[in-house]
Parts: C-alpha cells; sequence; structure tokens
C-alpha cells in the first residue's frame, strides 16, 4: 500500500504554545489528505479534509482558527494546534487517498502540560 | 445521516478458530468498502477493501458483501493471538476524491492462545 508518514511521532508542550504536524504522502500525489483526532479508547474523528491549493473543509464543531491546516504541495499537510489546552490532548492522525484506498499515518501523540 | 454500525464487542475466540466480524450501513448508494485493523495505541492499517456483491479472499481473511442487506463482513480463519485488535469497518459513500471515509466505532477481537 502507499505510504504516509507523519511527524513527530509524539510531542508534548505546555498550554498555550502552539505545535505543528506534518503529513507527507512518501511515494503518491495526495491532492486531498484528511486528519482524524483520536481519544483514548474512542473512534476515529474527523476533523478536516486537506486540499491542495486550497482552504481546507472543516467538519461541524472543529474550530478551524484554532487547528490550522495547510495543504501547500502535493505530497505535504500540515495541522497547526494553536494555543493548545490540556483537552487538546489526543492522538492526531492523517490520512490521504490513493486509488479510492486510504492510507493513514503512523499518528502524532499530543500531550499538552 | 449516513451511519456504520459495528458491534463493539469484546468478540473472544480461542487460537485457531474463526472470527467473524460484522457491519451494516445506512446509505443505500454506498459503493465502496474497507476493513482496518486498529492495534492499541497505533493507526488503523488497511486490511481489506471490496467494492461487488460477494466473497474476497486475501490470505486469511474474507470480506463479504451484501448490497441488498447494506451489510459487509470480515472472516478471519485460523485466528492468532496477534489477530487481537480493533477492527474497524469504513465504508465510502459514493466514489469521490475528497470524500472522507466513514467509519464504525469499531469491534474488539481477542484471541485467546
Amino acid at each position: 500500500g502507499a505510504v504516509v508518514s507523519q511527524h513527530p511521532s509524539w510531542v508534548i508542550c505546555k498550554s498555550g504554545t502552539s505545535v505543528k504536524i506534518e503529513c507527507r504522502s512518501l511515494d503518491f500525489q495526495a491532492t486531498t489528505m484528511f486528519w482524524y483526532r483520536q481519544f483514548p479508547k474512542q473512534s476515529l474523528m474527523l476533523m478536516a479534509t486537506s486540499n491542495e491549493g486550497s482552504k481546507a473543509t472543516y467538519e461541524q464543531g472543529v474550530e478551524k482558527d484554532k487547528f490550522l491546516i495547510n495543504h501547500a504541495s502535493l505530497t505535504l499537510s500540515t495541522l497547526t494546534v494553536t494555543s493548545a489546552h490540556p483537552e487538546d490532548s489526543s492522538f492526531y492522525i492523517c490520512s490521504a487517498r490513493v486509488h479510492n484506498e486510504q492510507f493513514f499515518g503512523p499518528g502524532t501523540r499530543l500531550t499538552v502540560l | 445521516q449516513k451511519e456504520v454500525e459495528q458491534n463493539s464487542g469484546p468478540l473472544s475466540v480461542p487460537e485457531g478458530a474463526i472470527a467473524s466480524l460484522n457491519c451494516t450501513y445506512s446509505d443505500r448508494v454506498s459503493q465502496s468498502f474497507f476493513w482496518y485493523r486498529q492495534y492499541s495505541g497505533k493507526s488503523p492499517e488497511l486490511i481489506m477493501s471490496i467494492y461487488s456483491n460477494g466473497d474476497k479472499e486475501d490470505g486469511r481473511f474474507t470480506a463479504q458483501l451484501n448490497k441488498a442487506s447494506q451489510y459487509v463482513s470480515l472472516l478471519i480463519r485460523d485466528s492468532q493471538p496477534s489477530d487481537s485488535a480493533t477492527y474497524l469497518c469504513a465504508v465510502i459513500p459514493l466514489y469521490q476524491a475528497g470524500t472522507a471515509l466513514i467509519f464504525g466505532k469499531g469491534t474488539t477481537l481477542s484471541v485467546s492462545s
């Protein structure tokens, strides 16, 4: 299958700081990438759909000013959690689709102190 | 509202047995169906995709699709302890490049040795 990478794999930050998570498609070009969040023992929640060269589409209830998404190239999308708070601590996973199949990055575990 | 339903489990089977995981979906026009495996603390991994009615086999895994009944299942033969994970059923209502997967909440499988 296609390979999606994420960086960093984990991050610990202080409350009020911003954190950037990178998502890269390594062996294919992705015009569309998806960002999910998963809290412990809960299901995946789609946060937003990231489109190369245009604004992201956010799901209802997701603050677009808090979770900034930039999809500047066909292989890179970034998610920036601005002014992070402890309730933003979660597992953030990006995903990209190729040939109708969707592949996930390894995820980024964010802990906000 | 489009929904994907799964029994949360846990489903417990002994090593070597067949594990049967089931999923129903509400959107009759759904065309693409997927099974993902997610180990605790890891991101989902695509294990099967199925688009046509009937069975699709890949190694120890068999996906079954019945569009008339809006039902998709995953059989795991010769279950191994390493198969213990959460299995997520996912659906794309109609193939569109920008449409995110709709996930069920997952079924937890436990294979005892």
